[in-house]
């Protein structure tokens, strides 16, 4: 039962321009959503974050858009960079103990 | 400030074999977890802990595995006897508070059961 879905495994984009990495999610009671980044053999770390009741978060080159009534939410990155090419992970925090539930990720490659 | 540390960062067993993993969270962080992450998924919460004391374990092997963190602070990950599936990185974050929601991640000790 994955819970938190990232359908594309990979992206290639060109420098300069956007990246968008979507990201589902089958269950209303989540309410805090995050992305993270990996690089190889680093643990993730964390990127932005934002919560159910915003549609909307930015820090810097990074904006995250929630849509909750399609269970939807997406990481725009602009302009991007070719240090931003890593493994994109979204993640979703269900219940009161602040587990977090991640999808299988998304490789990105930024092309110079 | 110092990140989480994790050791060892890589190990090679065979099946059948026990092996431990160490974790040192951040300072002063209070909730330590243990994630599982198979090649080509996402991590997989195996345990969390609220200072000394077990808040999440659904997920874990409790056949095979057992965590303990003695004194609040330290932490280790054990497999005993490990299966070929048990292949992963193992990722120990922590946190300051279950309130709070950012978790921080160590490097990963790379499991790899011959």
């Amino acid at each position: 039962d994955q819970q938190v879905k990232q359908n594309s495994p990979s992206l290639s984009v060109q420098e300069g321009r956007i990246s968008i990495l979507n990201c589902d999610y089958t269950n209303s009671m989540f309410d805090y959503f995050l992305w993270y980044k990996k690089y190889p053999a680093e643990g993730p770390t964390f990127l932005i974050s934002i919560s159910s009741i915003k549609d909307k978060n930015e820090d810097g080159r990074f904006t995250v858009f929630l849509n909750k009534s399609a269970k939807h939410l997406s990481l725009h990155i602009v302009p991007s960079q070719p240090g931003d090419s890593a493994v994109y992970f979204c993640a979703a925090r269900g219940g009161a103990t602040n587990k977090l539930i991640f999808g299988t990720g998304t490789l990105l490659a930024v092309q110079p | 400030e110092a990140g989480v540390a994790q050791s060892p960062r890589y190990k090679i067993i065979e099946k059948r074999q026990s092996v431990a993993f160490w974790c040192n969270p951040i300072s002063g962080h209070a909730t330590l977890y243990w994630y599982q992450q198979i090649l080509g998924q996402g991590p997989k919460l195996l345990i969390q802990f609220q200072n000394n004391g077990v808040v999440d374990d659904s997920q874990l092997p409790k056949d095979r595995f057992s965590a303990e963190r003695l004194k609040g602070v330290d932490s280790t990950l054990k497999i005993q006897p490990a299966k070929l599936e048990d292949s992963a990185v193992y990722l120990c974050a922590s946190s300051p508070s279950t309130g709070g929601y950012e978790q921080y991640f160590g490097p990963g000790t790379r499991l790899t059961v011959t």
